[in-house]
């Protein structure tokens, strides 16, 4: 149980171009969805917290105008990487929880290449 | 402010070894602990979670790690690794459940290398 899926799982395009990663649970409501990106050999930086029926909660320094997200059901939410560039390229990463203190489940993630 | 920090980038290992990754966390209220695990190219699969009850925590694959706040630590080990545990393992931790939407902080990651 717990499943957690994200698509696509690659993507490339063009620098200028706008790109929609999914992420959905697929057998279990998500009340907070949360999105991250990794760098390559890094770790995940947490990039905001999503909630159904209401806006995302960015962390610092992450731009909201740039990273659109939006969580329109208990069991999806999406994440718009709008006027990619090159330097957007990476891999984002979806996580959702069934209750408050529960453990996180993670989607296999998204590969982000912008050329 | 919670922070965790893995100690070692890289371990490597001979198959039938222990495996031990260290972390050590910091946080001014109790944590909730977790090590997840990352398959190249895929999301993090939690192993484990420490969540204040018993402080040895059993997890998947045959790997445990034990909770020990006179060190801050929550090292995870193996009794004996196998090709498969390969991967990349990170510690996180957590404070502030309840009302709270509680957010992992995630350490750097060990790559954990097992050879033949």
């Amino acid at each position: 149980g717990a499943v957690v899926s994200q698509h696509p799982s690659w993507v490339i395009c063009k620098s200028g171009t706008s790109v929609k990663i999914e992420c959905r649970s697929l057998d279990f409501q998500a009340t907070t969805m949360f999105w991250y990106r990794q760098f390559p050999k890094q770790s995940l930086m947490l990039m905001a917290t999503s909630n159904e029926g209401s806006k995302a909660t960015y962390e610092q320094g992450v731009e909201k105008d740039k990273f659109l997200i939006n969580h329109a059901s208990l069991t999806l939410s999406t994440l718009t990487v709008t006027s990619a560039h090159p330097e957007d390229s990476s891999f984002y990463i979806c996580s959702a929880r069934i209750a408050l203190v529960s453990p996180l489940h993670f989607g296999n993630g998204t590969r982000l290449t912008v050329t | 402010a919670q922070s965790v920090t893995q100690l070692g980038s890289h371990v490597s290992v001979s198959e039938g070894a222990l495996v031990l990754l260290r972390c050590n966390y910091s946080s001014s209220v109790p944590p909730y602990l977790f090590w997840y695990v990352q398959y190249p190219n895929q999301g993090l699969q939690l192993l484990l979670k420490y969540t204040s009850a018993a402080t040895l925590v059993k997890g998947i694959n045959g790997f445990e790690a034990e909770f020990k706040k006179s060190e801050t630590s929550f090292h995870l080990t193996k009794p004996s690794a196998h090709m498969s545990d390969a991967a990349e393992y990170f510690c996180a931790v957590s404070v502030g459940g309840g009302g709270s939407n509680y957010k992992l902080t995630f350490g750097k990651g060990t790559l954990l290398t097992v050879n033949p």
